[in-house]
C-alpha cells in the first residue's frame, strides 16, 4: 500500500518563502507530483520528479529523495493568489501507475 | 476553450435517484479517470479506463459504475444516490505517450444528495 503525508494547513507573508513537506511510504515508486487547487477548482500540475534532486521552475521548486521517501515544494517570492492547497502524489510502480494523493496542504498567504 | 468538460457543474439531487456525471475531453488521451475530493480525504480514485475497451475499478468504485462512450467520453453514474456521495467530483485525463503521464483534470462537478 501506499501512505502520504503532508501538514494540513500552514501560513505565509506576502514576499516570503515556504516549503511544504511531504513523506511517503510506497511499495514502488515510479514519480511524485505536486499539484497547486484553489479552492473549488481542479488540481493544475505544478512540478514532478522521478530522480532524487531539485527541479526548479520559475518561482516554484520541487526536491526528492528516494532513499528517505520525501519531497519538498518551495514557494518563493510569495503573491496573494498562491493561497492554495497543495497536493503531492505518488505514482505507483505497477502496470497502471495510479496516483495516490495526499490530502493536501492549504497555504494562506497573508499580506 | 477548456480542453476537459464536465457537467453539470452543480447538481442537487435525492436519496434513492439515479444520477449520471459526464466528462469530455479535446486532448486526445486515451486514459480517463474518475476522482471525487472530500474534506480532509484528498481525492480518491473511483473508476479509470485505459481506452474504450478498457474499463477498471479504483479503490471506492461501490456503487458507481462507469461508461466510456468514445476516447473523448467517460461517463459516471449513481444508480441509487446516497447521502456520503455528497462531494467534489473530478474526471481527468492523461497522455500514457507522455514521458510524465501528467493528469490533466475537468473543473469538476459539485454534487449534493440530500
Amino acid at each position: 500500500g501506499q501512505n502520504i503525508d503532508q501538514p494540513t494547513e500552514m501560513t505565509a507573508t506576502e514576499g516570503a518563502i515556504v516549503q511544504i513537506n511531504c513523506t511517503y511510504q510506497t511499495s514502488g515508486f515510479n514519480g511524485l507530483f505536486w499539484y497547486q487547487q484553489h479552492a473549488g477548482e481542479a488540481p493544475t500540475f505544478l512540478s514532478y520528479n522521478v530522480l532524487d534532486g531539485l527541479e526548479e521552475k520559475g518561482r516554484f521548486s520541487s526536491f526528492l529523495s528516494r532513499s528517505k521517501g520525501y519531497s519538498y515544494l518551495l514557494l518563493k517570492e510569495l503573491q496573494m493568489k498562491d493561497s492554495a492547497s497543495y497536493l503531492c502524489a505518488v505514482r505507483a510502480l505497477t502496470g497502471f501507475q495510479k496516483l495516490v494523493f495526499g490530502t493536501g496542504t492549504r497555504l494562506l498567504v497573508s499580506p | 476553450d477548456a480542453d476537459v468538460t464536465q457537467t453539470p457543474r452543480n447538481r442537487i439531487t435525492k436519496t434513492g435517484k439515479r444520477i449520471m456525471l459526464e466528462c469530455s475531453q479535446t486532448k486526445g488521451h486515451d486514459r480517463m479517470y474518475w476522482y471525487r475530493q472530500d474534506p480532509g480525504l484528498g481525492l480518491r480514485l473511483i473508476y479509470y479506463s485505459f481506452d474504450v475497451k478498457d474499463i477498471n475499478k479504483g479503490e471506492i468504485s461501490d456503487g458507481y459504475s462507469v461508461s466510456r462512450q468514445a476516447q473523448a467520453k467517460f461517463s459516471l453514474s449513481l444508480e441509487s444516490a446516497i447521502p456520503n456521495q455528497t462531494a467534489l467530483y473530478f474526471c481527468a485525463t492523461s497522455d500514457d505517450r507522455d514521458s510524465y503521464n501528467e493528469q490533466f483534470f475537468g473543473p469538476g462537478t459539485r454534487l449534493t444528495v440530500l
